[in-house]
């Protein structure tokens, strides 16, 4: 079935340090690929996405590049915020966008 | 668009009760999805509906959990005989239906403990 392997955490920066969650997935056919944050006390949202291979999801200075070669979907920032401190989740969907499968999050700790 | 809402936000119950949760998703929405997020995990997909129609459910969903849409709008879903195993967070997702890929809302979730 489909599975989603993201980096253990916690990753902990100081500010301004880049940044780097890896995302490595498993799934037939062609996913769509997602990244969802959690803030503290507040629910999932949505922070970027990626239909097909190649594309480049990026919001808020962030950034992950679908990579069907390597089944990757790494999430990048050039630099961190102490207010990025949060749980970042990857996950994936099949071609319809239904049921997500996600990773087991990465917690992030950005110290000032 | 107030987005996902979800009814109670903590539960506590003991070992055997009956539970009952509600979801109001955001209003254009036709698609209805229930997960289930223990601690230090990621969200698992439970079941997901289309207008009123349940279209899949997950095998995690067993006999005991039950859920409806009647009208197409919002959404409930029951424990009955709850079991500690049965603490976690339940997160209700929306999302409308076309011929692209569309993003699944989340809303708070409603945080389950099994006494």
């Amino acid at each position: 079935g489909n599975s989603v392997t993201q980096m253990e955490g916690p990753v902990t920066l100081s500010e301004e340090a880049f940044l780097t969650i890896n995302c490595t997935y498993t799934a037939t056919g062609y996913p769509s690929l997602f990244w969802y944050v959690q803030y503290p006390g507040e629910g999932l949202q949505l922070l970027l996405k990626a239909t097909k291979a190649d594309d480049k999801g990026s919001n808020k200075g962030f950034e992950a590049t679908y990579r069907k070669e390597t089944t990757s979907f790494h999430l990048e920032k050039g630099s961190v915020q102490v207010s990025d401190s949060a749980v970042y989740f990857c996950a994936l969907s099949d071609r319809y966008g239904n049921k997500l499968v996600f990773g087991a999050g990465t917690i992030l700790r950005v110290k000032s | 668009d107030t987005g996902v809402s979800q009814n109670p936000r903590h539960k506590i119950t003991k070992r055997g009760q009956n539970v009952t949760f509600r979801c109001d998703p955001i209003s254009e929405h036709n698609r209805l999805y229930w997960y289930r997020q223990t601690l230090g995990q990621g969200p698992e997909f439970l079941t997901y509906f289309q207008n009123e129609a349940q279209l899949e459910k997950s095998r995690l969903l067993s006999d005991r959990f039950s859920a409806e849409r009647p009208k197409g709008s919002f959404s409930t879903l029951e424990i009955q005989r709850t079991e500690q195993g049965d603490s976690a967070m339940y997160l209700c997702a929306s999302s409308s239906s076309g011929t692209k890929i569309e993003t699944q809302y989340f809303g708070p979730g409603t945080r389950l403990l099994v006494l």
